[in-house]
């Protein structure tokens, strides 16, 4: 069974300052994908960045970018230049091809001045 | 703004009462999901719907049910309600059936409907 582990329930920042959100996934399956959802206090799943199984390079999305490490099963998400904005809370997900979209339970992030 | 619109935004309802959610898809999406957010069981995926078809369950309860209509709006059925049920209800949309990967496969989530079971 696909699992996702995000086992940062906060994290804290300064602007400007780059920060790393932890995801670790657990599959069999050689093909899949990866996604980034962003939560604000407003509620609404915004989509931040994807990766799939057999991209050979990581993905970047703006000042977000996703470290890939397929072999230890890890995707964790790269903010770089930490903005007041950036406050929410972070998603990792994943899904096989014919699956629906699976979730961890998120991290929160506070980005303070 | 997703282009996703689910209504209504705020639900408050009692026990054993039924509730209808309703989902508009972004246009050109065929596919619609539906999501259950709490803070005990995080996002759990429900049901997805492709062009009028049921697609794929998840850990959707018996007393809830949905359909997708053949304007491609979707509605989602909670019956009986209990206290456990209140939480956030997403519907999100894709324009593919799930069956691919790769980028295009994302989903674009709506704002939510928060159900409050009292």
């Amino acid at each position: 069974a696909q699992k996702i582990t995000q086992t940062q329930p906060g994290m804290f920042v300064q602007e400007k300052e780059a920060v790393t959100l932890d995801c670790t996934y657990d599959t069999s399956d050689p093909s899949y994908g990866l996604f980034w959802y962003k939560q604000p206090s407003s509620g609404e799943m915004i989509f931040l960045i994807y990766q799939g199984s057999y991209d050979q390079q990581n993905a970047t999305e703006g000042r977000y970018s996703l470290n890939f490490q397929k072999a230890r099963k890890s995707a964790n998400l790269v903010i770089s230049a930490s903005q007041l904005g950036d406050s929410a809370m972070y998603f990792c997900a994943m899904r096989k091809a014919g699956t629906a979209l699976i979730f961890g339970k998120g991290t929160t992030l506070s980005v303070s001045s | 703004d997703s282009g996703v619109t689910q209504t209504p935004k705020h639900l408050i309802t009692a026990t054993g009462q039924r509730v209808t959610l309703r989902c508009s898809p972004r246009s050109g999406d065929l596919s619609v999901y539906w999501y259950q957010q709490s803070l005990d069981q995080g996002l759990q995926f429900l049901i997805q719907y492709y062009n009028g078809e049921e697609r794929a369950k998840g850990n959707i309860l018996e007393r809830f049910s949905a359909q997708q209509f053949p304007d491609l709006h979707s509605e989602l059925n909670l019956s009986s309600l209990e206290l456990g049920d209140s939480a956030l209800y997403f519907c999100a949309s894709s324009v593919t059936p799930g069956s691919g990967l790769g980028q295009g496969e994302k989903l674009f989530f709506g704002s939510g409907t928060q159900l409050s079971v009292l």
